[in-house]
C-alpha cells in the first residue's frame, strides 16, 4: 500500500516569498491533515479536511496561510508571504478512521 | 485550549534499562494515541487508548490510560537500540473527534 507522498521534500526561501506544499493522502482516505513541527516539539494541527470540506482550521494563521483540498483526493497549503519564524517541517497526515497514516513533511527553511 | 504535557523532555539509557515516558491533559480526553518519531523520520502510529484505566502491551511496550482519562504512560522494558527516538502522546476529546493535540514528545536515547 502506498503512502502519504509530499512534494517537496526541502524548500529554502527568503523571507516574504511565497512557497507551497502538495500533498496526496492514501487512497480512501477521507479525512487529511496538515501539521506544522518545529524543532524539538511536537506536530501542531494546522488545518483538518474532511473530504474537500474544512473541519477545522482554528490553528491556521489565515493572513497568511491558505489550503485547500480540491475533488477531497489532493491538498495544497500556501504560505504567503513567509515569515522567519514559518521555518519548520510541514507534515501532512491522512486517516481513514483514528490511526493517522503521515507523510514524510516538507523542511521549509526561512531566510 | 487542550494542552498536553510530556515528561521527560530527554531520557538518556543504557542498553537494557527501562524507560518510561508520562504524559498528561489539561482536559478529560475521549482517547490518546502514542507515535513513534525516529532521527530524520515522520511520526509513525503505535497504539489508541480509549477505555479508563486502559492497559495494552506490543511486545516490550506497555501502554496505560489512567482511570480519569487525564494521564497516560507508555513504558519500555529492556531498552535496544532500535528504540531510539522520540516518544509523542497525542489526545483527542469529543467524542468521535479525530483531531490530536500533541505533547512536545521524550526523546530516548540509547547508550550500547
Amino acid at each position: 500500500e502506498a503512502g502519504v507522498a509530499q512534494s517537496p521534500r526541502y524548500k529554502i526561501i527568503e523571507k516574504r516569498q511565497s512557497v507551497a506544499f502538495w500533498c496526496n493522502p492514501i487512497s480512501g482516505h477521507a479525512t487529511l491533515y496538515w501539521y506544522q513541527q518545529i524543532l524539538g516539539q511536537g506536530p501542531k494541527l494546522l488545518i483538518q479536511f474532511q473530504n474537500n470540506g474544512v473541519v477545522d482550521d482554528s490553528q491556521l494563521p489565515k493572513d497568511r496561510f491558505s489550503a485547500e483540498r480540491l475533488k477531497g483526493v489532493d491538498s495544497t497549503l500556501k504560505i504567503q508571504p513567509a515569515k522567519l519564524e514559518d521555518s519548520a517541517v510541514y507534515l501532512c497526515a491522512s486517516s481513514f478512521y483514528n490511526e493517522q497514516f503521515f507523510g514524510p513533511g516538507t523542511r521549509l527553511t526561512v531566510l | 485550549g487542550q494542552q498536553v504535557m510530556q515528561i521527560p523532555q530527554y531520557q538518556h539509557v543504557q542498553e537494557g534499562e527501562d524507560f518510561t515516558t508520562y504524559c498528561n491533559s489539561s482536559t478529560t480526553l475521549s482517547n490518546i494515541q502514542w507515535y513513534k518519531q525516529r532521527p530524520g523520520g515522520h511520526p509513525v502510529f503505535l497504539i489508541q487508548l480509549v477505555k479508563s484505566g486502559e492497559v495494552k502491551k506490543q511486545k516490550r511496550l506497555t501502554f496505560q490510560f489512567g482511570e480519569a482519562k487525564k494521564n497516560s504512560s507508555l513504558h519500555i522494558t529492556a531498552t535496544q537500540t532500535t528504540d531510539v527516538g522520540t516518544y509523542f502522546c497525542a489526545g483527542s476529546s469529543g467524542a468521535g473527534s479525530y483531531q490530536l493535540t500533541f505533547g512536545k514528545g521524550t526523546k530516548l536515547s540509547v547508550i550500547p
